[in-house]
């Protein structure tokens, strides 16, 4: 069964910092990779994915993420961080061709300090 | 908005209680998904629909859980005779075949 593993549940930061967030996932098959975003009080939203290609992945907001195959991971990273960028970071994994269900890390709560 | 949408947005009920919760995907998506969160974790998988077929059901989803999506467009989630364990968000979102998957914001149920 594919699980996801994110290393840091609490992260706080100084604007400009850089950031670096950790994800593994436990599949060994194919897979799909999402970082999903949660700014307080609204709705997911996709912040990047990869699906095959290109390992380095950029997304939006400046966001982009590598994903190493060898070492089942797909680390979120960003140059400098920006007070609105506090928020809840998922990341997910699901694996082509079959029923497309995701499975999710437990997230890691963003904070930046202005 | 041509978003997911989700309703309601909360439901406070009494331990016991039936309560429905529904979704309305985005109108080409032909996949829909429900999902559980509560508080620390990330999403849980509970049901995908492909048009009006249940073709999957984690076994988190107990048999006093029930969704339907009878014309292949909107979907209900159902839950019999609550129990406080239920607490949580209930989320919903949509697909079209293998892409990714949008979001609803989701419907928190407190069960007292």
């Amino acid at each position: 069964a594919q699980s996801v593993s994110q290393h840091n549940h609490h992260v706080i930061l100084s604007e400009a910092a850089s950031l670096e967030l950790g994800c593994n996932y436990s599949y060994g098959g194919t897979v799909n990779l999402f970082w999903y975003v949660q700014y307080p009080g609204q709705h997911l939203q996709l912040l990047l994915k990869y699906f095959s290609g290109d390992p380095l992945v950029k997304g939006i907001k400046g966001f982009e993420a590598e994903f190493i195959k060898s070492k089942f991971s797909f680390n979120l990273r960003k140059p400098s961080v920006q007070w609105s960028d506090t928020a809840e970071y998922f990341c997910a994994v699901n694996a082509p061709g079959g029923n497309n269900d995701m499975r999710f890390g437990a997230g890691t709560r963003l904070t930046v300090k202005p | 908005d041509t978003g997911v949408s989700q309703d309601p947005r909360h439901k406070i009920t009494k331990r016991g209680q039936n309560v429905t919760f529904r979704c309305d995907p985005i109108s080409e998506h032909n996949r829909l998904y429900w999902y559980r969160q509560t508080l620390g974790q990330g999403p849980e998988f509970l049901t995908y629909f492909q048009n009006e077929a249940q073709l999957e059901k984690s076994r988190l989803l107990s048999d006093r859980f029930s969704a339907e999506r009878p014309k292949g467009s909107f979907s209900t989630l159902e839950i019999q005779r609550t129990e406080q364990g239920d607490s949580a968000m209930y989320l919903c979102a949509s697909s079209t075949r293998n892409l990714q998957q949008f979001f609803g914001p989701g419907t928190r149920l407190t069960v007292l």
